[in-house]
């Protein structure tokens, strides 16, 4: 058990709709992080906070926000969802320090979202 | 985006047999390369976070060098198990970018 708490399991709804993903961090962890897997692709980071502020961004949709709340959990909000956004999303917290980049990553178990 | 290369893509071995994968990354601005073992069902899990060149780092089985000079790194696990069955994941995180550019993974199965 990695600590990493990440709600639903499984996400299915329709085309146009919008979903919020959460995620509860290991005890302690200050960043988190926001991945995305589809069929066939590697892990890609859509985003990083730490310490509720937005530290890195990646190839995030315009469509999907996060945000962190003072007590750490996550949110991704997915709007106007597409076919194409069916994956599985991961979340993952690291670090107590600031310098987290030396410090592994601890994986939810993801929620798989479907879109139909 | 950066580009982290795994290779090669899937493995099969037989149990008993040693074996190695590779992982690719940007030799210029390194920060840390780290691996992660993904089982299916499971979510990944940490293996080795390294920051150094030339970091040896062993755990049981697996063990795991890194030449940032040249952008690699190689995970090796010596007599393979069953259970040693998954999908090897490296991830590279460099100064230039707040985050963690993942390789699309080495998939090993070992045959009893």
């Amino acid at each position: 058990d990695s600590g990493v708490t990440q709600t639903p399991k499984h996400l299915i709804t329709a085309t146009g709709q919008r979903v919020t993903l959460r995620c509860s961090p290991r005890s302690g962890d200050l960043s988190v992080y926001w991945y995305q897997q589809s069929l066939d692709q590697g892990l890609q980071f859509l985003i990083q906070y730490y310490n509720g502020e937005e530290r890195a961004k990646g190839n995030i949709l315009e469509r999907f926000s996060a945000q962190q709340f003072p007590d750490l959990h996550s949110e991704l909000n997915l709007s106007s969802l597409e076919l194409g956004d069916s994956a599985l999303y991961f979340c993952a917290s690291s670090a107590r320090e600031f310098d987290s980049y030396n410090s592994p990553l601890h994986f939810g178990n993801g929620t798989r979202l479907t879109v139909t | 985006i950066l580009n982290v290369e795994q290779s090669p893509q899937s493995l099969h071995v037989q149990e008993g047999d040693s074996t190695n994968f590779t992982c690719s990354f940007p030799s210029s601005n390194f920060y840390a390369l780290h691996w992660y073992r993904w089982e299916t069902a499971k979510s990944p899990e940490a293996l080795f976070v390294m920051t150094l060149n030339g970091d040896e780092k062993k755990k049981g089985r697996i063990s795991a060098t890194l030449n940032t000079k040249e952008g690699y790194s190689y995970l090796y696990i010596k007599g393979s198990q069953p259970e040693d069955s998954a999908t090897y994941l490296c991830a590279f995180s460099g100064y230039t970018g707040n985050q963690f550019y993942f390789g699309t993974g080495t998939s090993l199965t070992v045959i009893p």
